[in-house]
């Protein structure tokens, strides 16, 4: 079955305490992304990959880093998580960068930092 | 990108269809309309797109105006498990189109028994 899958689904952690979120995709789609999701400002794109080894800041990409060093992974790093990095994150993918093809979403990670 | 308007929040009633509207004034003649949907706090569900003709799939048909200013997407007969937010976006096609989707605050279907 086609799909994005996120890992884990939900977290709790503290301050300060490096983790990785996984997100990896069997459709071999070129472009990927993340998205925070909060109450009252919809979804806002963290960064995206074109392709393998290609990255870009997307619209709130402080605090956090990503990797694309294979097709099918596109692992969300937060080096030192912060409680304003508590949300609801999504990856997503679609076959090329262009626009014009829709994305598939994962499921979510819901994210709490205390 | 052009920015989208849609009603808050819409009832209807199951079996009925559901006809969803949204405004994009400012859209530009290489930008797509597409429709997505999140149930609940699920990831955010593709169905459909379009141009400037009308589209239909499995899942709804989309009717975009000849302007191109607005469009509505309709679901043909509303059952209760899609009650779910529903977003409009319109996003510009090209080869460097990262910044894929701007996701604003969507239309609540609430499909009532």
């Amino acid at each position: 079955e086609a799909q994005v899958t996120q890992n884990p689904r939900y977290l709790i952690t503290v301050t300060g305490k490096k983790l990785t979120v996984t997100c990896s995709q069997n459709m071999n789609h070129e472009y990927m992304s993340w998205y925070r999701q909060d109450p009252g400002l919809g979804l806002r794109q963290i960064y995206y990959s074109m392709n393998v080894e290609v990255t870009d800041k997307g619209d709130v990409p402080e605090g956090y880093k990503v990797s694309r060093k294979e097709k099918r992974n596109f692992p969300l790093i937060l080096e030192s998580p912060s409680p304003n990095q508590t949300s609801l994150y999504f990856c997503a993918s679609s076959p090329t960068g262009t626009g014009i093809s829709p994305l598939h979403f994962g499921n979510g990670t819901r994210l709490t930092v205390t | 990108d052009a920015k989208t308007t849609q009603p808050t929040s819409m009832d209807c009633a199951e079996g009925r269809a559901a006809n969803l509207p949204c405004n994009h004034s400012t859209i530009s003649g290489n930008e797509y309309v597409y429709w997505y949907r999140q149930i609940h706090s699920q990831g955010p569900q593709y169905i459909i797109h379009g141009l400037k003709n009308n589209e239909t799939n499995e899942m709804a048909s989309l009717i975009i105006t000849e302007d191109r200013k607005s469009s509505t997407l309709i679901l043909p007969h509303a059952t209760l498990r899609d009650t779910a937010v529903y977003y409009c976006i319109v996003r510009v096609a090209g080869n460097n189109a990262g910044n894929m989707l701007t996701f604003g605050g969507g239309t609540r279907l609430m499909v009532k028994p």
